[in-house]
């Protein structure tokens, strides 16, 4: 199993462009999320899902949209790239029963710089 | 809003030596507490857990304790080694559902 994965690893933009950073989990997980992590801070919500074709605003959502058309991926959007969005970027999941209910398992992060 | 409270942000030891990192959570409903421990440029694991029945947990070098009244646990390391040198993380949920909700890390550095 892969666990959970993350393209790209490296993106670097400019002011007002977009892109989507792709999360992908193999575990059959129902609950999946995307952080973001600022140097020397923690891991801040950004977007979660619950299950397939639903997702709901985190912590800090403005900038962002998300979508989580297949069970398995949970893509993030940023419509129009701003410098204050350089951070690193980790998805996660989690599943809904069981052990798997209990652990987060992250991605290998996204790291986007935009300047 | 429900808020984990860690400290302290960073924490500095000599090799050998133990270290003890404290968090405080605000929802009484939370009844698993994992710690994740996060070296430079990779992701977060998990690296021990407690539930809410259990007021102790040792796992070789590092241990877990909670205080359910006082909604306060802690994570112990003994022996640090230079290798325990990262980032942790707190954080708590109910097991019931999806969110968890994380402390702001502790950086820990163990100097040889």
């Amino acid at each position: 199993n892969a666990g959970v994965t993350q393209t790209p690893k490296f993106r670097v933009l400019k002011t007002g462009q977009s892109m989507t950073l792709l999360c992908a989990q193999d575990m059959n997980h129902e609950y999946m999320y995307w952080y973001r992590q600022d140097p020397g801070m923690g891991l801040r919500l950004i977007h979660y899902s619950v299950g397939e074709g639903t997702t709901a605003k985190g912590e800090v959502p403005d900038g962002y949209n998300v979508s989580r058309l297949k069970k398995q991926n949970f893509l993030l959007g940023l419509e129009s790239a701003a410098p204050s969005q350089t951070s690193v970027y980790f998805c996660a999941s989690k599943g809904s029963s069981g052990r798997s209910q209990l652990e987060q398992y992250f991605g290998p992060g996204t790291r986007l710089t935009v300047t | 809003g429900e808020n984990v409270e860690q400290h302290p942000s960073t924490l500095s030891v000599q090799e050998g030596d133990s270290a003890v990192i404290k968090c405080t959570y605000s929802d009484s409903a939370s009844n698993y507490f994992p710690w994740y421990k996060q070296e430079l440029g990779k992701r977060p694991q998990l690296i021990i857990d407690i539930r809410s029945n259990v007021g102790e947990k040792k796992d070789q070098r590092i241990a877990v304790t909670l205080n359910k009244t006082a909604k306060h646990f802690s994570l112990h390391i003994t022996e640090t080694q230079p290798e325990d040198s990262a980032v942790y993380f707190c954080a708590a949920q109910n097991t019931g559902g999806f969110k968890t909700i994380f402390g702001a890390g502790t950086r820990l550095f163990v100097k040889a």
